[in-house]
């Protein structure tokens, strides 16, 4: 069925380097991609989205890449901090569908 | 402006009864959403509304599952004769449009005894 995945769950960075977070996904006909964040105890955060029209896409330290021939995207965080520190969570939705179908995420730690 | 907000924060229920589950969403927000997350999961859609039209609701679990969003602003999600495989977060979203960034309450966690 349809899935969106992710190859790592958990990362450890330190504080000031780059993150790297990949996620996979099945459904071809997906066409907008969203990065959330998450804090505990908190609702996911919107970060960062993309749709199929583009391969790149750059905000404020986070830039996502989606390469669809492997149906790969990914998120990279500049000069990780801290406060990075969160799950995150890619997710897939057909433009004109209601459905917005998540991964299981992503924990990003940040050693200071 | 204020965010998505969600009531209550935390739900305690024994098994059998009923809950009901409130979202106000963001003023002016056409496109409303539930969605349920178990523990280390990402969420799961249940339901989405357009306006006061409900116009997707595949991900409802089970028929004890009804929302409703009346006047096009507040949701209201319920949950009749509440059981242990309820335990879980349950989140709101809303949006300009269907295909903008949703934004998203701090959930109401229910735990069912």
């Amino acid at each position: 069925g349809e899935s969106v995945g992710l190859h790592l769950p958990t990362l450890s960075v330190q504080e000031g380097d780059n993150s790297i977070i990949n996620c996979a996904y099945s459904n071809s006909a997906s066409d907008y991609f969203i990065w959330y964040k998450q804090e505990s105890g908190k609702g996911p955060q919107f970060i960062i989205d993309i749709r199929s029209n583009m391969d790149k896409r750059q905000g404020q330290r986070v830039t996502v890449l989606l390469n669809k021939t492997v149906k790969h995207l990914s998120l990279q965080i500049a000069a990780t901090q801290p406060g990075d520190s969160a799950v995150y969570f890619c997710a897939e939705k057909q433009t004109g569908g209601f459905k917005t179908i998540f991964g299981a995420g992503t924990r990003l730690f940040v050693k200071a | 402006g204020a965010g998505v907000s969600q009531s209550p924060r935390y739900k305690v229920a024994k098994r059998g009864q009923d809950v009901a589950l409130r979202c106000d969403p963001i003023s002016g927000h056409v496109s409303l959403f539930w969605y349920q997350q178990a523990l280390g999961q990402g969420p799961e859609f249940l339901t989405y509304f357009q306006n006061e039209a409900q116009l997707d609701k595949s991900g409802l679990p089970s028929d004890r599952f009804f929302a409703e969003r009346p006047e096009g602003s507040v949701s209201t999600l319920k949950i009749q004769r509440t059981q242990q495989e309820d335990s879980a977060v349950y989140l709101c979203a809303s949006s300009r449009a269907r295909d903008q960034p949703q934004h998203f309450g701090d959930g109401t966690r229910l735990s069912i005894l």
